[in-house]
Parts: C-alpha cells; structure tokens; sequence
C-alpha cells in the first residue's frame, strides 16, 4: 500500500531564505505525486502535481518539487521565503488499483519569520 | 474556483444527536470524496462517491454514512454524533477519471460536538 512521509510537522525559516519541505512517498507502480497549501480557515489549494513528464514540476507561487525515484523523494522548495507562505503543506500520493484516492502526508507547518 | 459549496460552515451540537453536512458541486463532476481532518492526522478519507448511488467506504468510515442521490450532492450523515467526531471536514472533488487528476477542495466545515 502506498504512504507519504512528511518529515517535519513544523518548518520554520527567515523571510528571504530557502524553504524545503521534504516528502517521501512508498509505492509499488509508478506514482503520481501531488502538493497542497492550506491557509489558515480555508481549503487545500493544488500547489503542483508529478505525472511523470518531468521530474523538475513547476508549481504555483514560486514553488518548484524534484522527483527522485531513486530516492523516493519529492520534496518541495522555494528559493526565497515570504511572509504570504505561512501556511500547512500537503504531501499525497495517487493509491493504486484504480481506486481514484489520493494518500496524504500528514502536513508540515510552514513559518516565516520576518 | 472549484465550484464546491460545503454548508454549513460552522455548527456545534450535542452528543447523540444527528448530523448532515452537505457538499455541492456546480461542474457534474464524477468522483467525491469526504475527509475528515484533524491535529497530528493530516487528512483522513471518510467515503468517497465515483457516481450517483455509487460510494464506498475510506479509512476512517465508522460511525458515519453517506448519500449521492444526485450527481450534484454529497451529503455526509453523522446518525449519532460523538465528541470524537468533532473536526473539520472537506469535501472535494475530482473532474476526470486517472490517477494523474488532482482532486479540489471545499472551503470545509467545522464541527463541535459537545
């Protein structure tokens, strides 16, 4: 079955700095991968996803994640944090079967401080 | 805009007594899905719905039941509301059929059960 790792429940960075958050997922067929922003009192957001085109995906806001099937990875990162990326960041997983669900991380908490 | 109405927004009731959260799409989408999300759980799938009268349970489904008796409209049913249910639930939906399609999010709803 498949699962996502997210490690780090909470990330915190300086305004201008590097953001990573990192995403490991396990899956026995090729994945689709996908990330999510949640603002506070609102609903998850589509960030980028991975469908195997490219593993460099380009997403919203900055945002950029590397497939590495080698490592299992797919870890998000922005060069330059602003204070508008505080928020909670979803990690999911396309589950197998043909079931159409998706498997979620459970989310690393983003701050930035000024 | 996803097209995704959840109501209500906001409700606090008591143990015992039943609950239906609604979720309505604009776009007669196939796939919807129910999830439950909570504090160091990330999200949780409930019931998830792939047609009208057509659903099946997810991870977490105990305790709750669903309906999709128009194309339009996912009702979640708590019959008897118990304080571990109280969360904030989202409903989402998933415009095409593969495991590459995302799915999108409603803006959720809070539930306190007291």
């Amino acid at each position: 079955a498949q699962s996502v790792t997210q490690l780090g429940s909470h990330v915190s960075v300086s305004e201008g700095a590097l953001v990573l958050l990192r995403c490991n997922y396990s899956s026995s067929v090729p994945p689709y991968l996908f990330w999510y922003v949640q603002y506070p009192n609102q609903g998850l957001q589509l960030l980028l996803k991975y469908t195997s085109a490219a593993t460099l995906v380009k997403g919203i806001n900055g945002f950029e994640a590397e497939f590495k099937k080698s490592e299992t990875s797919f870890h998000l990162t922005k060069p330059s944090a602003h204070m508008s990326d505080a928020a909670e960041y979803f990690c999911a997983v396309s589950a197998e079967g043909g079931s159409e669900k998706l498997v979620f991380g459970k989310g690393t908490k983003l701050t930035v401080n000024p | 805009d996803a097209g995704i109405t959840q109501s209500p927004r906001h409700k606090v009731t008591e143990t015992g007594t039943p609950v239906t959260l609604r979720c309505h799409q604009t776009e007669n989408h196939r796939y919807m899905y129910w999830y439950r999300q909570d504090p160091g759980h990330g999200l949780r799938l409930i019931h998830y719905s792939y047609g009208v009268k057509d659903t099946d349970k997810g991870e977490v489904s105990d305790g709750y039941s669903v309906s999709r008796s128009k194309t339009e409209d996912f009702l979640l049913t708590l019959e008897s509301a118990t304080s571990s249910q109280t969360s904030v639930y989202f409903c989402a939906i998933k415009r095409d059929r593969g495991r590459g399609q995302p799915q999108h999010f409603g803006d959720g709803t809070r539930l306190s059960i007291l």
